[in-house]
C-alpha cells in the first residue's frame, strides 16, 4: 500500500464548480504539501500544512492530523485550474513521499 | 533570483553511457533533492541532501550517484545508463530543511535512454 493515496485519480468538472481533492497518508509526518503540475510539466508548491487550514485566493487546503487526511478545495473553478494536483508528505527522516496525483480538467 | 535551475532540458543517451544532470539553486537552501517522475508512478525520491557534504538515499537510488560539495550545486550522475532510467528528472530545494518548508522545483530534465 502506498504511504500517500490521492482520490480521485481523474476529475472532470464544469467551470464554476466546487472541486475537492483528497489525500490520505499512513505515516507520521511533520508537514503535508500540495503541489500543482502544469500541462507543460512545471511544478509549483501551493501549500505547506502542519495543522488546520490555509487559503490562497480560490484555493483552500485543510489537514486533519488525527485522521491523517488532507483536502484541497478549489472554489469557482476555471479552465486555467486544469492541472495535476499532487499531495506529498514530509517524513521525520527527511524524506518526502508523493501521491500519484489527481488530474483535473475544467471544461468551459 | 534564478531559483532552481536544471541542465540540460532534454538528453538522449545510449545504454551504457554516463552523464551528469546539473542542478543549482541561488536561494542558499540547505535541503536539495532529486526526483524522477514516471507515468502512473508519481514523483519518487532518488537522493537528497540536508547540507553541503551530506547526502542520503531515497526510494530509488540504484544506478545514481550524487555529491554536494557546495550549498548551491547538487549534480546527479548516471554511471551506466539503462532504458529503465528513461524518465523526467526534477531537482528541488527548500530552506532550512525538507521537513516542513516550501519546496522549489526546477523545470525538469527529460531523459531518453535508448
Amino acid at each position: 500500500k502506498n504511504e500517500v493515496e490521492q482520490s480521485p485519480q481523474n476529475l472532470t468538472a464544469q467551470e464554476g464548480e466546487f472541486i475537492t481533492i483528497n489525500c490520505s497518508y499512513s505515516v507520521g509526518i511533520s508537514a503535508l504539501h500540495w503541489l500543482q503540475q502544469h500541462p507543460g510539466g512545471g511544478i509549483v508548491s501551493l501549500f505547506m500544512l502542519s495543522s488546520g487550514k490555509k487559503k490562497h485566493g480560490r484555493l483552500i487546503a485543510t489537514i486533519n492530523i488525527q485522521e491523517k487526511h488532507s483536502s484541497l478545495h478549489i472554489t469557482a473553478s476555471h479552465p486555467r485550474d486544469s492541472a495535476v494536483y499532487i499531495c506529498a508528505v514530509s517524513r521525520a527522516d527527511d524524506k518526502i513521499i508523493f501521491g500519484k496525483g489527481t488530474r483535473l480538467h475544467i471544461l468551459p | 533570483n534564478a531559483g532552481v535551475t536544471q541542465t540540460p532540458k532534454f538528453q538522449v543517451l545510449k545504454t551504457g553511457q554516463s552523464m551528469t544532470l546539473q542542478c543549482a539553486q541561488d536561494m542558499n537552501h540547505e535541503y536539495m533533492s532529486w526526483y524522477r517522475q514516471d507515468p502512473g508512478m508519481g514523483l519518487r525520491l532518488i537522493h537528497y541532501s540536508v547540507g553541503a557534504g551530506i547526502t542520503d538515499q531515497g526510494e530509488v537510488p540504484n544506478g545514481y550517484n550524487v555529491s554536494r560539495s557546495t550549498t548551491e550545486d547538487f549534480p546527479l550522475r548516471l554511471l551506466s545508463a539503462a532504458p529503465s532510467q528513461t524518465s523526467v528528472y526534477f531537482c528541488a530545494s527548500s530552506d532550512p530543511r525538507g521537513l516542513g518548508e516550501t519546496q522549489y522545483f526546477g523545470p525538469g530534465t527529460r531523459l531518453l535512454v535508448l
